[in-house]
């Protein structure tokens, strides 16, 4: 089946300085669609930015990720990190379709301090 | 206004004991999703929705079974709870199956099985 694999599960990151987050996945289904989602404490998991592009910059709210298919990756990143980055980021993975079915990585917890 | 809403938010039960979560959506969302958030092991799909009285299992379903008589109403149930149900439990939905589209989520509902 289709899998997500973050290998850093907490991140500790001073104030300033760039935030690089790794995402690979695996599926056998030639256009999937990523996404970035984050859970900041006491709220809802929410999109962060999406992509089925291969290629293409994705960019919001100061983080962006590339979709390369060579290498099946979609790291997430931002040049300066701030304090209320700190949160629960997950990648995920949607197969082409209507399967519905989003997987999700294992989490990478943010925590930003000054 | 877009939401997601869970009940209980807080449940406390014995071994043994029957539980129901409910969550329901505001936005006519064809697909629902029942997800538990773990730590390390991120967010794992229990069931998943199409519509009313048409459901799949995702990747845990054992111990679970759900219900949806009314599109904008997905029900989660655990006959005979388990100490490893203890968990977050998160409902989703989004507009349908098709790869690109949004979860939302609902802000969680906390169960401890003793």
């Amino acid at each position: 089946g289709d899998s997500v694999t973050q290998t850093e599960g907490l991140v500790t990151l001073t104030e300033g300085l760039p935030v690089m987050l790794n995402c690979t996945y695996q599926t056998i289904y030639s256009n999937p669609f990523l996404f970035w989602y984050v859970h900041y404490l006491n709220e809802s998991p929410r999109l962060l930015l999406k992509s089925s592009t291969d290629n293409k910059r994705t960019e919001h709210q100061g983080f962006h990720a590339t979709l390369h298919k060579s290498s099946s990756s979609f790291h997430l990143q931002k040049s300066s990190a701030q304090l209320s980055d700190s949160a629960l980021y997950y990648c995920a993975l949607r197969r082409g379709g209507l399967s519905g079915k989003l997987t999700f990585g294992e989490g990478t917890q943010v925590t930003v301090i000054s | 206004d877009m939401k997601v809403t869970q009940m209980p938010r807080y449940l406390i039960k014995r071994m043994g004991e029957n539980v129901l979560l409910e969550c329901g959506q505001d936005m006519s969302h064809e697909t629902m999703y029942w997800y538990r958030q773990d730590p390390g092991l991120g967010l794992q799909l229990i069931y998943i929705s199409y519509d009313v009285d048409s459901n799949s299992e995702g990747d845990i379903p054992k111990g679970y079974r759900v219900s949806r008589k009314k599109r904008e109403h997905f029900s989660l149930i655990l006959d005979s709870a388990k100490t490893n149900q203890t968990s977050v439990y998160f409902c989703a939905s989004s507009l349908s199956p098709g790869s690109g589209n949004t979860l939302y989520f609902g802000e969680g509902s906390r169960l401890i099985v003793v």
